[in-house]
C-alpha cells in the first residue's frame, strides 16, 4: 500500500547548522508531496507542497524537491532558527477515488542556541 | 470561525463509555477528514467525507468507530465502548477538495482509563 518513511528524530542542531531531513514514498498512483509542521502547543499546518517530479516547495527557507526516479522528498533548510525546532511530518495525497493524505511518523528537530 | 474548531480538547472517559467527539470545519471546505494520532506517531487516517458523502472509511479501527457528516458542514466521531487502546489524540481537517493543503484542529485529546 501507499506509505511514507522519514528518518528517525530526535534530530538536535546548533543555531545555524544545514538540515536534512529525509523522507520517500511508496504510492500506487502519482502522489502529491507534502511537509507538514507541528511546532510546540500548536495544530499541524503545511510547511511546503510538491504536485509533480522535479517541482521544488519552498516556505520559510526550507525546500524539498520532487525526486520521481528516487522516490523521495527530502526536507531541507540551509541555517536553522531556534524557532524551527517543531516536529516535521512528510506526507503523500494520492486519489483513491477521493483524495486520502497518508503522513510519516515525524521527525522531531531541537535547535540549540 | 477562521478555522477548523474541535471539542472537547481533552476528554476523559472510563473504559466501556461511548464519547463523541465534534469538528467544525472551515466554512465552504467541501472535504472532511478524521485522523487517529497516538504519541510519537504520525497521524493515522481513519475517514473522508466529501460535503455529507463518506468516501472512504478505511481507517476506522473497529465497528465501535462511527462517523457522520449529516449536512456536509460540522462532523461527529463517535467511539462506542471505549478501549485503552484508543488513547490517542483525534484530529480534523478540512480542505476545499482535490489534493490540496488540509487545514487541522488542535485534536481532541482522548484518554480511557
Amino acid at each position: 500500500g501507499d506509505s511514507v518513511t522519514q528518518m528517525e528524530g530526535p534530530v538536535t542542531l546548533s543555531e545555524e547548522a544545514f538540515l536534512t531531513i529525509n523522507c520517500t514514498y511508496t504510492a500506487t498512483g502519482y502522489p502529491s508531496l507534502f511537509w507538514y509542521v507541528q511546532y510546540p502547543g500548536e495544530g499541524l499546518q503545511l510547511l511546503l507542497k510538491a504536485t509533480k517530479a522535479d517541482d521544488k516547495g519552498s516556505n520559510k527557507g526550507f525546500e524539498a524537491t520532487y525526486r520521481k526516479e528516487t522516490t523521495s522528498f527530502h526536507l531541507e533548510k540551509g541555517s536553522v532558527q531556534v524557532s524551527d525546532s517543531a516536529v516535521y511530518f512528510c506526507a503523500l495525497s494520492v486519489d483513491t477515488g477521493g483524495f486520502k493524505t497518508i503522513f510519516g511518523a515525524g521527525t522531531r528537530l531541537f535547535v540549540k542556541a | 470561525g477562521a478555522g477548523v474548531s474541535q471539542s472537547p480538547r481533552y476528554k476523559v472517559a472510563k473504559r466501556g463509555q461511548d464519547v463523541a467527539l465534534r469538528c467544525d470545519p472551515i466554512s465552504g471546505h467541501v472535504s472532511l477528514f478524521w485522523y487517529q494520532q497516538a504519541l510519537g506517531q504520525g497521524p493515522e487516517f481513519l475517514t473522508y467525507f466529501q460535503n455529507e458523502a463518506q468516501l472512504d472509511k478505511s481507517g476506522l479501527p473497529s465497528d465501535r468507530f462511527f462517523a457522520e457528516r449529516p449536512e456536509g458542514s460540522v462532523s461527529t466521531l463517535k467511539i462506542q465502548r471505549t478501549q485503552q487502546e484508543d488513547s490517542a489524540v483525534y484530529l480534523c481537517a478540512s480542505s476545499l477538495g482535490v489534493a490540496g493543503e488540509l487545514f487541522f484542529g488542535e485534536g481532541s485529546r482522548l484518554t480511557v482509563l
